[in-house]
């Protein structure tokens, strides 16, 4: 089984659509982190947490919403989505520490029509 | 700002060959990574480093801190290498992985 599990793999959704993503990990990591990665631009970071009380946003945090339900689960919410919020999304945790590296999930292909 | 180049962009090889990815950041750094994105889309680390070279297998991971650059380097190439190759960086007492700056990544190709 994989440590970071992300569903649903593939999403197609509508503009206007409320949409939520689910992370899940086993890793026993306190850190995740939310993703999103487009055609010709690096992973840029949406919302981070360092434990269930310490969400804190991320690069490009607008129009997103999270929700850190337990140590384990990380959700990404799209209250309304858009056409330009098409793109792949990872979920992340990592251990505390500068140098600590990151455990991504398989990602969530998610395109808004 | 800090920036991470990558280059190149695209690499296509044949099967056997060396490969070298570069990287190259623009501040000081507490460590470097390397990732690795399947075709299928999940990405897994493969390196992480401050300095000098690591090696796993046929992949070879070097820095040089003073110059800002590290080399990624692939010996006797396979197609199942082929991926896109990513560089980050962990910006020098800026905290920890959410801080991390990462290129656009490097996609290469490797032919039968």
């Amino acid at each position: 089984d994989a440590d970071v599990t992300q569903t649903p793999r593939n999403r197609i959704t509508k503009t206007g659509k409320r949409i939520m993503l689910e992370c899940s990990q086993t890793k026993g990591h306190d850190r995740m982190y939310w993703y999103r990665q487009d055609p010709g631009l690096g992973l840029r970071l949406i919302y981070y947490s360092f434990d269930v009380k310490d969400i804190n946003k991320g690069e490009i945090s607008d129009g997103y919403s999270v929700s850190r339900q337990a140590q384990a689960k990380f959700s990404l919410s799209l209250e309304s989505a858009i056409p330009n919020q098409t793109a792949l999304y990872f979920c992340a945790t990592s251990a505390p520490g500068p140098n600590s590296p990151l455990h991504f999930g398989n990602g969530t292909r998610l395109t808004v029509t | 700002k800090n920036e991470v180049e990558q280059s190149p962009q695209n690499l296509t090889a044949q099967e056997g060959e060396f490969i070298t990815i570069n990287c190259s950041y623009s501040v000081g750094i507490s460590a470097l990574h390397w990732l690795q994105q399947h075709p299928g889309g999940g990405i897994v680390s493969l390196f992480m480093l401050s300095s000098g070279k690591k090696k796993h297998g046929r992949l070879i991971a070097t820095i040089n801190i003073q110059e800002k650059h590290s080399s990624l380097h692939i010996t006797a190439s396979h197609p199942r290498d082929s991926a896109v190759y990513i560089c980050a960086v962990s910006p020098r007492g800026e905290g920890g992985s959410e801080k991390l700056v990462f290129g656009k990544g490097t996609k290469l190709t490797v032919n039968p």
